[in-house]
Protein backbone atom coordinates (compact mmCIF):
# COMPACT_ATOMS: atom_id res chain seq x y z
CA UNK A 1 0.00 0.00 0.00
CA UNK A 2 0.95 3.40 -0.41
CA UNK A 3 1.35 6.28 2.25
CA UNK A 4 2.06 10.12 1.50
CA UNK A 5 2.65 12.21 4.15
CA UNK A 6 2.59 15.85 4.50
CA UNK A 7 4.45 16.85 7.38
CA UNK A 8 3.72 20.62 8.01
CA UNK A 9 -0.36 20.77 8.90
CA UNK A 10 -0.31 24.55 8.62
CA UNK A 11 2.19 27.32 7.16
CA UNK A 12 1.58 30.91 6.78
CA UNK A 13 3.90 33.27 4.37
CA UNK A 14 4.18 36.88 3.34
CA UNK A 15 2.48 38.42 0.03
CA UNK A 16 4.75 38.03 -3.14
CA UNK A 17 7.64 35.54 -0.37
CA UNK A 18 8.14 32.24 -1.54
CA UNK A 19 6.99 28.98 0.02
CA UNK A 20 7.32 25.37 -0.39
CA UNK A 21 5.49 22.74 1.05
CA UNK A 22 6.70 19.18 1.85
CA UNK A 23 5.20 15.67 1.01
CA UNK A 24 7.17 12.51 1.33
CA UNK A 25 5.58 9.25 0.10
CA UNK A 26 6.32 5.60 0.26
CA UNK A 27 5.68 3.28 -1.99
CA UNK A 28 7.33 0.47 -4.12
CA UNK A 29 6.22 1.10 -7.67
CA UNK A 30 8.35 2.31 -9.76
CA UNK A 31 5.22 3.95 -12.56
CA UNK A 32 3.26 6.74 -11.17
CA UNK A 33 1.93 9.77 -10.93
CA UNK A 34 2.41 12.44 -8.10
CA UNK A 35 -0.34 15.50 -7.47
CA UNK A 36 -0.24 18.65 -5.43
CA UNK A 37 -4.36 19.95 -5.00
CA UNK A 38 -5.94 23.06 -3.30
CA UNK A 39 -8.85 23.16 -1.69
CA UNK A 40 -10.02 26.37 -0.79
CA UNK A 41 -12.26 27.33 1.13
CA UNK A 42 -14.84 27.10 -1.30
CA UNK A 43 -14.24 23.02 -0.87
CA UNK A 44 -13.67 22.49 -4.42
CA UNK A 45 -10.73 20.77 -5.10
CA UNK A 46 -8.66 22.11 -8.03
CA UNK A 47 -5.21 20.46 -9.44
CA UNK A 48 -2.06 22.45 -9.07
CA UNK A 49 0.28 20.35 -10.64
CA UNK A 50 0.86 16.76 -11.35
CA UNK A 51 4.12 14.88 -12.32
CA UNK A 52 5.11 11.55 -13.66
CA UNK A 53 7.65 9.62 -12.22
CA UNK A 54 9.10 8.76 -15.23
CA UNK A 55 10.13 12.11 -16.00
CA UNK A 56 13.08 13.90 -14.41
CA UNK A 57 12.27 17.18 -14.97
CA UNK A 58 10.49 19.40 -12.25
CA UNK A 59 6.99 20.04 -13.61
CA UNK A 60 6.31 23.83 -13.50
CA UNK A 61 2.77 25.94 -13.96
CA UNK A 62 3.79 29.72 -13.90
CA UNK A 63 4.27 30.11 -10.10
CA UNK A 64 3.92 26.30 -8.71
CA UNK A 65 6.86 24.55 -9.26
CA UNK A 66 7.87 21.14 -8.04
CA UNK A 67 11.02 19.20 -6.39
CA UNK A 68 10.80 15.50 -7.51
CA UNK A 69 13.69 13.61 -5.94
CA UNK A 70 12.56 9.81 -6.97
CA UNK A 71 15.46 8.41 -4.68
CA UNK A 72 14.27 9.87 -1.97
CA UNK A 73 10.56 9.45 -2.60
CA UNK A 74 10.10 13.64 -1.92
CA UNK A 75 8.02 15.86 -3.64
CA UNK A 76 7.80 19.32 -3.10
CA UNK A 77 5.39 22.51 -3.96
CA UNK A 78 7.06 25.71 -4.28
CA UNK A 79 4.78 28.62 -4.70
CA UNK A 80 6.47 31.97 -5.86
CA UNK A 81 5.03 35.38 -5.28
CA UNK A 82 2.39 34.58 -3.25
CA UNK A 83 -0.89 35.92 -3.63
CA UNK A 84 -3.98 36.03 -1.05
CA UNK A 85 -5.78 33.62 -3.45
CA UNK A 86 -3.05 31.00 -3.01
CA UNK A 87 -5.05 30.69 0.94
CA UNK A 88 -6.01 27.16 0.85
CA UNK A 89 -5.63 23.34 2.09
CA UNK A 90 -3.08 21.69 -0.79
CA UNK A 91 -3.00 17.95 -0.56
CA UNK A 92 -0.41 15.57 -2.13
CA UNK A 93 -1.52 12.87 -3.76
CA UNK A 94 -0.34 9.69 -5.38
CA UNK A 95 -1.76 7.27 -8.04
CA UNK A 96 -0.18 4.30 -9.34
CA UNK A 97 0.07 4.08 -12.97
CA UNK A 98 -3.00 1.86 -14.16
CA UNK A 99 -4.63 2.41 -11.01
CA UNK A 100 -7.93 3.40 -12.41
CA UNK A 101 -7.02 7.14 -11.42
CA UNK A 102 -7.27 5.67 -7.53
CA UNK A 103 -5.52 8.80 -5.65
CA UNK A 104 -4.36 8.65 -2.13
CA UNK A 105 -4.19 11.28 -0.05
CA UNK A 106 -1.74 12.94 2.16
CA UNK A 107 -3.19 14.55 5.02
CA UNK A 108 -2.90 17.86 3.58
CA UNK A 109 -0.70 21.59 4.65
CA UNK A 110 -3.27 24.65 5.21
CA UNK A 111 -1.36 27.84 4.25
CA UNK A 112 -2.18 31.51 4.79
CA UNK A 113 -0.80 34.13 2.54
CA UNK A 114 -0.48 37.10 4.75
CA UNK A 115 -1.22 41.11 3.39
CA UNK B 1 -11.48 22.07 -17.76
CA UNK B 2 -14.25 20.09 -17.40
CA UNK B 3 -16.62 20.44 -14.47
CA UNK B 4 -18.43 18.09 -11.86
CA UNK B 5 -20.93 19.49 -10.38
CA UNK B 6 -22.66 17.71 -7.08
CA UNK B 7 -26.21 18.51 -5.53
CA UNK B 8 -27.29 19.22 -2.66
CA UNK B 9 -24.31 21.32 -1.35
CA UNK B 10 -25.51 20.85 2.14
CA UNK B 11 -28.02 18.63 3.12
CA UNK B 12 -29.69 18.47 7.26
CA UNK B 13 -31.41 15.41 8.12
CA UNK B 14 -33.45 13.69 10.85
CA UNK B 15 -31.44 10.77 12.16
CA UNK B 16 -32.93 7.41 10.42
CA UNK B 17 -34.00 8.73 7.37
CA UNK B 18 -32.00 8.35 4.15
CA UNK B 19 -30.15 10.97 2.00
CA UNK B 20 -29.18 11.04 -1.93
CA UNK B 21 -26.24 12.81 -2.82
CA UNK B 22 -26.02 13.27 -6.78
CA UNK B 23 -22.68 13.82 -8.62
CA UNK B 24 -22.80 14.68 -12.48
CA UNK B 25 -20.26 15.36 -14.96
CA UNK B 26 -21.68 17.77 -16.85
CA UNK B 27 -19.70 18.45 -20.08
CA UNK B 28 -17.86 15.05 -20.44
CA UNK B 29 -18.76 11.52 -19.76
CA UNK B 30 -17.15 9.88 -17.25
CA UNK B 31 -17.13 5.56 -17.06
CA UNK B 32 -15.57 5.80 -13.74
CA UNK B 33 -16.41 8.01 -10.18
CA UNK B 34 -14.79 7.88 -6.97
CA UNK B 35 -16.23 9.08 -3.83
CA UNK B 36 -14.50 10.50 -0.80
CA UNK B 37 -15.40 11.66 2.80
CA UNK B 38 -14.00 14.31 4.58
CA UNK B 39 -13.55 15.15 8.29
CA UNK B 40 -12.80 18.74 9.28
CA UNK B 41 -9.51 19.68 8.73
CA UNK B 42 -8.71 15.87 7.62
CA UNK B 43 -7.66 14.55 4.53
CA UNK B 44 -10.00 12.76 2.11
CA UNK B 45 -10.64 9.02 2.11
CA UNK B 46 -11.58 7.12 -0.68
CA UNK B 47 -15.20 5.39 0.26
CA UNK B 48 -15.81 3.87 -3.45
CA UNK B 49 -14.85 3.70 -6.88
CA UNK B 50 -18.06 3.42 -8.90
CA UNK B 51 -18.47 2.33 -12.45
CA UNK B 52 -21.05 3.11 -15.36
CA UNK B 53 -23.24 -0.02 -15.61
CA UNK B 54 -21.46 -2.84 -12.42
CA UNK B 55 -21.23 -2.39 -8.94
CA UNK B 56 -19.57 -0.21 -7.05
CA UNK B 57 -16.24 -1.13 -5.69
CA UNK B 58 -15.81 -0.26 -1.47
CA UNK B 59 -12.70 0.42 0.14
CA UNK B 60 -12.04 -1.91 3.33
CA UNK B 61 -14.14 -0.39 5.98
CA UNK B 62 -16.92 0.90 4.28
CA UNK B 63 -20.53 -0.47 4.54
CA UNK B 64 -21.84 -1.18 1.18
CA UNK B 65 -25.02 -1.93 2.53
CA UNK B 66 -24.77 1.59 4.39
CA UNK B 67 -23.63 3.53 1.41
CA UNK B 68 -25.30 3.14 -1.97
CA UNK B 69 -24.16 3.72 -4.90
CA UNK B 70 -25.57 3.95 -8.22
CA UNK B 71 -23.89 4.88 -11.73
CA UNK B 72 -26.70 4.15 -14.14
CA UNK B 73 -25.25 6.66 -16.59
CA UNK B 74 -21.97 7.58 -17.93
CA UNK B 75 -22.71 11.19 -16.56
CA UNK B 76 -24.16 10.37 -13.26
CA UNK B 77 -22.79 8.77 -9.78
CA UNK B 78 -25.83 8.78 -6.75
CA UNK B 79 -24.71 7.91 -3.36
CA UNK B 80 -27.11 7.04 -0.65
CA UNK B 81 -26.86 7.36 2.79
CA UNK B 82 -29.31 5.12 4.26
CA UNK B 83 -30.38 5.42 7.97
CA UNK B 84 -28.12 8.09 8.80
CA UNK B 85 -26.73 8.58 12.15
CA UNK B 86 -24.91 11.54 13.76
CA UNK B 87 -21.59 10.36 12.84
CA UNK B 88 -21.98 9.91 9.52
CA UNK B 89 -22.29 13.91 9.69
CA UNK B 90 -19.64 14.74 7.04
CA UNK B 91 -18.40 16.37 3.84
CA UNK B 92 -18.69 14.26 1.03
CA UNK B 93 -16.73 14.96 -2.86
CA UNK B 94 -16.99 12.99 -5.62
CA UNK B 95 -14.38 13.01 -8.48
CA UNK B 96 -14.89 12.05 -12.14
CA UNK B 97 -12.09 10.62 -14.12
CA UNK B 98 -11.94 11.64 -17.78
CA UNK B 99 -12.25 8.84 -19.96
CA UNK B 100 -9.85 10.24 -22.40
CA UNK B 101 -6.29 11.78 -22.46
CA UNK B 102 -4.29 11.98 -19.21
CA UNK B 103 -7.72 10.60 -17.65
CA UNK B 104 -6.98 13.77 -15.45
CA UNK B 105 -9.77 13.41 -12.21
CA UNK B 106 -12.12 16.27 -11.92
CA UNK B 107 -13.58 16.92 -8.43
CA UNK B 108 -17.01 18.30 -7.26
CA UNK B 109 -18.24 21.02 -5.08
CA UNK B 110 -18.67 18.72 -2.32
CA UNK B 111 -21.65 17.95 0.08
CA UNK B 112 -22.00 18.74 3.87
CA UNK B 113 -23.92 16.28 5.16
CA UNK B 114 -25.45 17.27 9.01
CA UNK B 115 -27.22 14.18 10.67
CA UNK B 116 -29.34 15.49 13.90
Amino acid sequence: AQTVTQSQPEMSVQEAETVTLSCTYDTSESNYYLFWYKQPPSRQMILVIRQEAYKQQNATENRFSVNFQKAAKSFSLKISDSQLGDTAMYFCAFMKNNAGNMLTFGGGTRLMVKP
Amino acid sequence: GAVVSQHPSRVICKSGTSVKIECRSLDFQATTMFWYRQFPKKSLMLMATSNEGSKATYEQGVEKDKFLINHASLTLSTLTVTSAHPEDSSFYICSARLSTGAGELFFGEGSRLTVL
